[in-house]
């Protein structure tokens, strides 16, 4: 069975801290995504990337794609209240798989206190 | 701009009884999925569809069934619930597959209770 595993599963931060978290596996993929997912309310797609050692950029937030394409990485400089939320990545893996063999990690369940 | 509508927001069953969950999208993807998440446990594929008249199991279909009539729409059924089926259910659609994995658009979900 092929995993997702994300950490910290909880984080309590002040806000203007930076933080990291984390999604792990000992299987490949061929791309990754990470979304956020506020209470009462669907995941939203932040970001996808495809090639190993990518770095993609959304204002706050870097994202990375380890070498070996096993892994990745989201970090968020000086958090806001805005930024409190469950964040899932989610893998295709490799080789091959359809459309239907989307993996979701747990998630990371991040509070950005004022 | 609705994106992928879910209906009921809530509902409280009883051991045995049976539902639909609708599921409505107007971004003419053809791909649609069926997710349940439980506390704590993230996101499982219960069925998906590739298009009208195609569907296939995920990782959780038992006690589900579901069926692909038309692109808009992919109902997700409950023949007989049980109290293990308690969760929220999400709805997704994301244009046809590819090499690199397609955004999936997601419902804001169906709150479901067996009681």
């Amino acid at each position: 069975t092929q995993l997702l595993e994300q950490s910290p599963q909880f984080l309590s931060i002040q806000e203007g801290e930076n933080l990291t978290v984390y999604c792990n596996s000992s299987s490949v993929f061929s791309s990754l995504q990470w979304y956020r997912q506020e209470p009462g309310e669907g995941p939203v797609l932040l970001v996808t990337v495809v090639t190993g050692g990518e770095v993609k950029k959304l204002k706050r937030l870097t994202f990375q794609f380890g070498d070996a394409r096993k892994d990745s990485s989201l970090h968020i400089t000086a958090a806001q209240p805005g930024d409190t939320g469950l964040y899932l990545c989610a893998g295709k893996p490799r080789p091959g798989g359809s459309q239907g063999n989307l993996i979701f990690g747990k998630g990371t369940k991040l509070s950005v206190k004022p | 701009n609705a994106g992928v509508t879910q209906t009921p927001k809530f509902r409280i069953l009883k051991i045995g009884q049976s539902m639909t969950l609708q599921c409505a999208q107007d971004m003419n993807h053809n791909y649609m999925y069926w997710y349940r998440q439980d506390p704590g446990m993230g996101l499982k594929l219960i069925y998906y569809s590739v298009g009208a008249g195609i569907t296939d199991k995920g990782e959780v279909p038992n006690g589900y069934n579901v069926s692909r009539s038309t692109t808009e729409d992919f109902p997700l059924r409950l023949e007989l619930a049980a109290p293990s089926q308690t969760s929220v259910y999400f709805c997704a659609s994301s244009p046809s597959g590819g090499r690199v994995w397609q955004p999936q658009h997601f419902g804001d979900g169906t709150r479901l209770s067996i009681l």
